[in-house]
């Protein structure tokens, strides 16, 4: 199993420039979820999704949109890019359950860099 | 909304000395997680604590709930140059299911 993998490893996008990051598991994981992480802030959901054709927001959902049309794909938009967005995202996946927490497994991370 | 601090925020230390890292969430936890992120690296799960008081190890590692469930910690005995990274506990958060609210993390450096 390759567990959670991200594409690309890098990137550097001008201000006002769209992308996606993507993010993709083998587990079968009902649940998926991106992070971003900043110095001394941890890391902060963004969006999160219990299972394909459902998503939800996170804690700093703004400027960003995710789909999840299959159980193994969970990308993220950029809408139109800006400095604040420079980051490193991560994805995750664990089991999904209706009740309690089970651990997460995370992706490589995407160094994003906004100019 | 819920907050999950950690404490500190940085620690050098010299090999072979301890640490601990301390967990601190504004709300009763269900349960916590604790995740080590290496230099460069995506965090790695490394245990999860449910009931109140439990102590759990993980060879120099030593994991506490508190008895209220709003506080945790983890303390490396004789710390390692392999111990170095990132060490985030996580709650969670409001709403329940599989999301979770990270705390600010600490940041352990081991000098020789």
């Amino acid at each position: 199993n390759a567990g959670v993998t991200q594409t690309p490893k890098f990137q550097v996008l001008k201000t006002g420039q769209s992308m996606t990051l993507q993010c993709a598991q083998d587990m079968n994981h009902e649940y998926m979820s991106w992070y971003r992480q900043d110095p001394g802030m941890g890391l902060r959901l963004i969006h999160y999704s219990v299972g394909a054709g459902i998503t939800d927001q996170g804690e700093v959902p703004n400027g960003y949109n995710v789909s999840r049309s299959t159980t193994e794909d969970f990308p993220l938009r950029l809408l139109s890019a800006a400095p604040s967005q420079t980051s490193v995202y991560f994805c995750a996946s664990s089991p999904q359950t209706s009740g309690s927490s089970y651990e997460q497994y995370f992706g490589p991370g995407t160094r994003l860099t906004v100019t | 909304g819920q907050q999950v601090m950690q404490i500190p925020q940085y620690q050098h230390v010299q090999e072979g000395e301890d640490f601990t890292t301390y967990c601190n969430s504004s709300t009763t936890l269900s349960n916590i997680q604790w995740y080590k992120q290496r230099p460069g690296g995506h965090p790695v799960f490394l245990i999860q604590l449910v009931k109140s008081g439990e102590v759990k190890k993980q060879k120099r590692l030593t994991f506490q709930f508190g008895e209220a469930k709003k506080n945790s910690s983890l303390h490396i005995t004789a710390t390692q140059t392999t111990d170095v990274g990132t060490y985030f506990c996580a709650g969670p958060s409001t709403g329940g299911g599989n999301k979770l609210t990270f705390g600010t993390g600490t940041q352990l450096k081991v000098e020789l």
